[in-house]
């Protein structure tokens, strides 16, 4: 079945950059998500990527796609106290029905 | 513009106790997917809903089942609570049909406590 796998915890120091690692199995997904959630809150949709892309850039956040490895990362540029959340890579399939799957999420410390 | 939002914010039940969880889409979107996020695990979708059909699954048991309204809201039931099903549980809408791209935005989810 999909599975969708990322490390639980990054901690950084404000200012540096955050690199958040995911890896799915399923090799027909076709767009990759990343999602936000802070402490008590539904998932904020930070950006995707299409499956046929290499990279995408949108302010401070870079995701690039590795697709032979199945391997995704989010890349924060001058992490901020405000970054501090737990950040979910998802998967889905273009049809009728996209469903998503999730990853357990990573949790970002930012420290002063 | 109205984002995605779900009532009641949180609610306590007691097992064996049947509850009903309620999503209003975002404006324009006509499809409600629910997604049951356990401490500490990523969301794990439940079903979907478009035209006011189930048009797919996920691996949850008969008692949850749900329901979606002519103006495309949304209604997540589950009868026979067990502890199991304390989590919290997301709605998310989306629009079908007329783009490749069915990008689901969430609402704030709704704190189940089954005691």
């Amino acid at each position: 079945g999909e599975d969708v796998e990322q490390s639980l915890f990054l901690s950084v120091r404000e200012g540096d950059s955050s690199v958040i690692n995911c890896t799915y199995t399923d090799s027909s997904s076709t767009y990759l998500y990343w999602y936000k959630q802070e402490p008590g809150a539904g998932l904020q949709l930070l950006t995707y990527i299409f499956s046929n892309m290499d990279m995408k850039q949108d302010q401070r956040l870079t995701v690039l796609l590795n697709k032979k490895d199945k391997h995704l990362s989010l890349r924060i540029a001058d992490t901020q106290t405000g970054d501090s959340a737990i950040y979910f890579c998802a998967d889905s399939h273009t049809g009728t029905a996209s469903k998503l799957t999730f990853g357990t999420g990573t949790r970002l410390q930012v420290t002063l | 513009d109205a984002g995605v939002t779900q009532s009641p914010t949180h609610l306590i039940k007691t097992r064996g106790q049947q509850v009903t969880l309620r999503c209003s889409p975002k404006s324009g979107h006509d499809t409600v997917s629910w997604y049951q996020q356990a401490l500490g695990q990523g969301p794990q979708f439940i079903f979907q809903y478009y035209e006011e059909e189930e048009r797919q699954r996920g691996n949850f048991p008969d008692r949850f089942s749900g329901h979606q309204f002519p103006n495309y809201s949304s209604e997540l039931n589950v009868n026979a609570l067990l502890l199991g099903d304390s989590a919290l549980y997301l709605c998310a809408s989306s629009l079908a049909g007329r783009a490749k791209r069915e990008t689901q935005y969430f609402g704030p989810g709704t704190r189940l406590l089954v005691l």
